[in-house]
């Protein structure tokens, strides 16, 4: 089946700084990849969908590329402040119209902790 | 927004216990979720459900039950629970097959069993 590996597991920056966190998979069919962030005390929270591969996706104080030639997905925190200082997860959905496409697997997460 | 809650929050059992924990999502989704959440595994899929009496078996569905009684709730059950059964367990719940949304996360329930 799908394996997802994501990496830093930790992450430490200073405030202003950029932080990477890169995730890789190794099903090329799959279709739909997602980053969540959990903070403290909460469930996950959306922070984007994509599934065009290659594309760069902006949003508010972030970038997301999806590589699939590489099988790369990765998460660019550009100018980090405290408040980006949670737990980052990536996650991957099967391929589409397969059994699997309701299901995501998820990285195992990376800490990141951005310091004043 | 969807809206997925979940109770407990907290449960502290004893090794062999019966644990049940709930969820309700308010957003008429199909698809229903429980995930585990330990350190160095990210989230892996216990069991899923796209409507009221189906279920489907996850990625490490051992020592586990579930039950989906209406479309609104989903029950994850520890029949006789164990200590490495100790985790953070997330409820969670998307939109129809072939439209693959955004899974909604609850607030979570912290597991302890002693």
């Amino acid at each position: 089946g799908e394996q997802v590996e994501q990496r830093p597991p930790h992450l430490s920056v200073r405030e202003g700084d950029s932080a990477v966190i890169i995730c890789t998979y190794t099903d090329p069919n799959s279709y739909y990849f997602f980053w969540y962030k959990q903070e403290p005390g909460a469930g996950l929270q959306l922070l984007m969908k994509v599934f065009s591969s290659t594309e760069i996706n902006e949003g508010q104080g972030f970038t997301v590329l999806l590589n699939k030639k590489d099988k790369q997905l990765s998460l660019n925190l550009t100018a980090a402040h405290p408040g980006d200082s949670a737990v980052y997860f990536c996650a991957v959905s099967g391929p589409l119209l397969s059994g699997s496409f309701n299901k995501l697997t998820f990285g195992a997460g990376t800490r990141l902790a951005v310091c004043p | 927004e969807a809206a997925v809650t979940q109770s407990p929050r907290n449960k502290v059992t004893v090794t062999g216990g019966n644990v049940t924990l709930s969820c309700r999502q308010t957003n008429s989704h199909n698809y229903m979720y429980w995930y585990r959440q330990d350190t160095g595994h990210g989230l892996r899929l216990i069991h899923y459900s796209y409507g009221a009496g189906n279920l489907q078996i996850g990625d490490v569905p051992d020592g586990y039950k579930a039950t989906r009684t209406t479309q609104e709730d989903f029950f994850l059950l520890l029949e006789l629970a164990s200590p490495s059964q100790t985790s953070l367990y997330f409820c969670a719940s998307s939109d129809e097959l072939g439209n693959q949304d955004t899974q909604y996360f609850g607030p979570g329930t912290r597991l302890l069993v002693l």
